[in-house]
């Protein structure tokens, strides 16, 4: 059964701390990325990357770095963590189709998501 | 470049019918549909990947207006086990993948 694996379910941090956020998958899946999830906002992007060392600015970067050393590894980074940064993380991968990279047959799998709460 | 959905929620009774709009103001190459219910990880439902494209999975269907930039859920004859929040999904040029604002669906006896 193919996993996306966040490694915290729940974290509490407090303000200015350096906080991790793991993600790992099985499915040698090319495509990673990370989102915020916030009542009435849905998902918001923050970053992805299609490849080892690569990542691309999403929506909501600001606050935000990512790390992408290993292909099956992305980790969500917060610098400087605020109270504004409460919220559920969420994490997916995806196949990169070189095929056809623009038709959209690629489905994402998720992680079960952390809930950080910085106080 | 989120997509914008509506309604934000609803309830039904089991049985009744509900119609979840999602609209972008990019071109769409795709729309995904997702649920995630309480606490667990979205899924997957199903994916449009051409203009005017209906697709169905049970009673839950879907179709995709490309030149309006537009999708539709269609839930049919609505279960319990429907309840949950629906998400779609728009693939954007250099691999970019975005969801919508999210629509959350509470099905009661």
């Amino acid at each position: 059964d193919v996993k996306v694996t966040q490694s915290s379910r729940y974290l509490v941090k407090r303000t200015g701390e350096k906080v991790f956020l793991e993600c790992v998958q099985d499915m040698d899946h090319e495509n990673m990325f990370w989102y915020r999830q916030d009542p009435g906002l849905g998902l918001r992007l923050i970053y992805f990357s299609y490849d080892v060392k690569m990542k691309e600015k999403g929506d909501i970067p600001e606050g935000y770095s990512v790390s992408r050393e290993k292909k099956e590894r992305f980790s969500l980074i917060l610098e400087s963590a605020s109270t504004n940064q409460t919220s559920m993380y969420l994490c997916a991968s995806s196949l990169l189709d070189r095929e056809s990279p623009f038709s959209g047959a690629n489905v994402l799998t998720f992680g079960a998501g952390s809930r950080l709460t910085v106080l | 470049q989120q997509p914008v959905q509506s309604p934000q929620a609803v309830i039904l009774r089991e049985g009744e019918d509900a119609v979840i709009n999602c609209s972008s103001s990019k071109a769409l190459y795709s729309v995904h549909w997702y649920r995630q219910k309480h606490g667990e990880a979205p899924i997957f439902l199903m994916i449009l990947l051409k203009g005017g494209e209906q697709k169905g999975h049970d009673k839950i269907s879907a179709s995709f207006n490309e030149k309006k930039q537009q999708s539709s859920l269609y839930l049919t004859a609505s279960q319990l086990s429907y309840s949950g929040t629906y998400f779609c999904g728009t693939e954007a040029a250099g691999n970019q993948f975005y969801f919508g604002t999210g629509t959350s669906l509470t099905v009661i006896p």
